[in-house]
This record gives C-alpha cells, sequence and structure tokens, in this order.
C-alpha cells in the first residue's frame, strides 16, 4: 500500500477483554515499530521487528502486551485483560531497515484504544 | 539509556514571528536526534534529522534545527511562522548502538495565531 495501515482506528473493549491491534507496513520495509502515545504525553516505545531476527521487546509495559509478526509483513499488537491504564493511540511504523537511522520512519495514522 | 526533554509543552506565537522549540537529550553513547510533527487529525511525519556532520540541518517547511553536542542540545527553529504551522512537535533521539529504538519527548504544541 502507499502508507502504513492500521486497524481498527477506533477501538472501545470492556476492561479484562483481550484486544487485537493490526498493522500493514509499506511494502518492502523490513522495519516494524510499535508505539503508544497516551494522552497529552509523547511516544513510549513498545517493540520493533527487523526482519527476520528476535524482535526487541524490550518497551512492552507487562506481559500483558505481546506482538508478532507474521511473513516479515502485517503485524498484530495483543493486549490481553485489558485494564483502563492501556487507553492510548497505538502507533505503528516502518521503515527500510532499522540499523541505518538514515531510513525516514513512516507512522500509520494509529488506533485509539478506550478501556471502558 | 537515552532521554528526551522537550523544555516547553506549549508555544503560542503570531504569525510571522520567529518561533524556536527547545530540546535536550541525554545518552552516553553517540546519538541521532529527529524532529516529527503532528498535524491536527494526521499521522507522525519527519521535519528533519541529524544523523553526523554538519550541525545545521534543514527541514521540510522552512524548519531547522541545530545539533549541539556540548550543551546535549537540538533546538528547532523557523524564522516566521504561519498559521498552518500550528501541529504538536515531537523531538526524538536513538542510540548509534541501537537505532531502531527511538526515545520521544512528551511533545511541544505549537499554536501560531492571526
Amino acid at each position: 500500500g502507499a502508507g502504513v495501515s492500521q486497524s481498527p482506528s477506533n477501538k472501545v473493549t470492556e476492561k479484562g477483554k483481550d484486544v487485537e491491534l493490526r498493522c500493514d507496513p509499506i511494502s518492502g520495509h523490513t522495519a516494524l515499530y510499535w508505539y503508544r502515545q497516551s494522552l497529552g504525553q509523547g511516544l513510549e516505545f513498545l517493540i520493533y521487528f527487523q526482519g527476520n531476527s528476535a524482535p526487541d521487546k524490550s518497551g512492552l509495559p507487562s506481559d500483558r502486551f505481546s506482538a508478532e509478526r507474521t511473513g516479515g509483513s502485517v503485524s498484530t499488537l495483543t493486549i490481553q485483560r485489558t485494564q483502563q491504564e492501556d487507553s492510548a493511540v497505538y502507533l505503528c511504523a516502518s521503515s527500510y531497515n532499522s540499523w541505518n537511522p538514515g531510513n525516514t520512519i513512516y507512522f500509520g495514522e494509529g488506533s485509539w484504544l478506550t478501556v471502558v | 539509556a537515552q532521554s528526551v526533554t522537550q523544555l516547553d509543552s506549549q508555544v503560542p506565537v503570531f504569525e510571522e514571528a520567529p518561533v524556536e522549540l527547545r530540546c535536550n537529550y541525554s545518552s552516553s553513547v553517540s546519538v541521532y536526534l529527529f524532529w516529527y510533527v503532528q498535524y491536527p487529525n494526521q499521522g507522525l511525519q519527519l521535519l528533519l534529522k541529524y544523523l553526523s556532520g554538519s550541525t545545521l540541518v534543514k527541514g521540510i517547511n522552512g524548519f531547522e534545527a541545530e545539533f549541539n553536542k556540548s550543551q546535549t542540545s537540538f533546538h528547532l527553529r523557523k524564522p516566521s511562522v504561519h498559521i498552518s504551522d500550528t501541529a504538536e512537535y515531537f523531538c526524538a533521539v536513538s542510540e548509534s548502538t541501537n537505532a531502531g529504538k527511538s526515545t520521544f519527548g512528551d511533545g511541544t504544541t505549537l499554536t501560531v495565531k492571526p
């Protein structure tokens, strides 16, 4: 596609339910990133994937959060047993690769998650 | 670990006035620095970046930033702003040892008034 595509754009879920957020990166991009943006705050790094290498999961806030990337393309971020503090915008981004900082990172428009 | 501080959460200015958005970072290794802009109801887009070389970098829409290693700063400037520059601006840093992991500041909301 022309840009990074995320779905759903908005999600309201009840506390305790599981949610899945999907990201479709730009075709040909081997690096895929997930960030979280809480109201009035900056972006918080969650995880990034580079090709078939083991992902850098150092930003995942708890074991309720997990992500996978199938076939080196589409990624799914899963939040289990959602809590109200999980309410945020979840941003996905991709770049040609992650080891060259000169590669521009392109962001999707985000998935707004509200936990009630 | 790297960190970023954006010193102003909100900056109101009048149209055609100059503006500076301040950013300081902390890191124990060499860094790459970025400014991103988020217009209302849009995704983030890269404004400019410093990787190496000349400390003054120019970006889109007439913005520029200067990397100051001694002061660990990367302030963003524009000599004359337009109404259309109203947006949220984020400073970000990544380290040479792990270029894929960026740390972002909390953002500065620039509001340009007529």
